[in-house]
């Protein structure tokens, strides 16, 4: 069994700062996926970022880095920078290799104060 | 390319009724798949297909049965409504489920049993 954990239900964080969202799992496979899905109030799932477990260095896209801690098997989201459109849930996937079914967290709403 | 399109956007049963939702997809994708999201839970898989003729279950699969007759279309058929199927479903689909072919989501369907 795969599992996925967002221990913070909510976060907030004051525009043009840095907030972390943190996600843990757990799966028994060596060669996995991580993802991080952002759903805004319009519902849309958009997908934000994605890393492969066999690759050391943290991926990168823009304003958003991961911390890929696997021997912790943690997955923890930064958005530098944050800006009104950030505010959405954040959700944690898992997919294992060769698996058919991606895992989610249960989400973290994030808000932007202004 | 209209991508991943979900019908209705809205529904509202009464127990007991049978109702389906639909989803279909124009970019010729393999993977399809449906997710039921409710508050604090994330988002659960109800059953997959990756490809025609092949589907499978998921998470969460009783109360719910699909069909996949086409590469296009992936049906969600709820035959006999409960209060307990309350929720926001989304349909979603990927050439293959990697991560270089991330899930393309369509806008969900709220559906309510009273």
């Amino acid at each position: 069994a795969q599992t996925v954990t967002q221990s913070q239900p909510e976060m907030s964080v004051q525009e043009a700062e840095t907030v972390t969202l943190s996600c843990t799992y757990d799966t028994s496979e060596s060669d996995y996926y991580l993802f991080w899905y952002k759903q805004p109030p319009s519902r849309q799932m958009i997908l934000v970022i994605r890393q492969e477990a066999y690759k050391q260095q943290n991926a990168t896209e823009n304003r958003f880095s991961v911390n890929f801690q696997k021997a912790a098997k943690s997955f923890s989201l930064k958005i530098s920078d944050s800006q009104l459109g950030d505010a959405a849930m954040y959700f944690c996937a898992l997919l294992n290799f060769g698996n058919e079914k991606l895992t989610f967290g249960t989400g973290t709403r994030l808000t932007i104060i202004p | 390319n209209a991508g991943v399109t979900q019908t209705p956007k809205f529904q509202v049963l009464k127990t007991g009724q049978s109702m389906t939702l639909q989803c279909a997809q124009d970019m010729n994708h393999e993977y399809m798949s449906w997710y039921r999201q409710d508050p604090g839970m994330g988002l659960r898989l109800i059953h997959y297909s990756v490809g025609a003729g092949i589907t499978d279950q998921g998470e969460v699969p009783n109360g719910y049965n699909v069909s996949r007759s086409t590469t296009e279309d992936f049906p969600l058929r709820l035959l006999s409504a409960a209060p307990s199927q309350t929720s926001v479903y989304f349909c979603a689909s990927s050439y293959r489920l990697r991560i270089n072919s991330p899930l393309h989501f369509g806008n969900g369907t709220r559906l309510t049993v009273t």
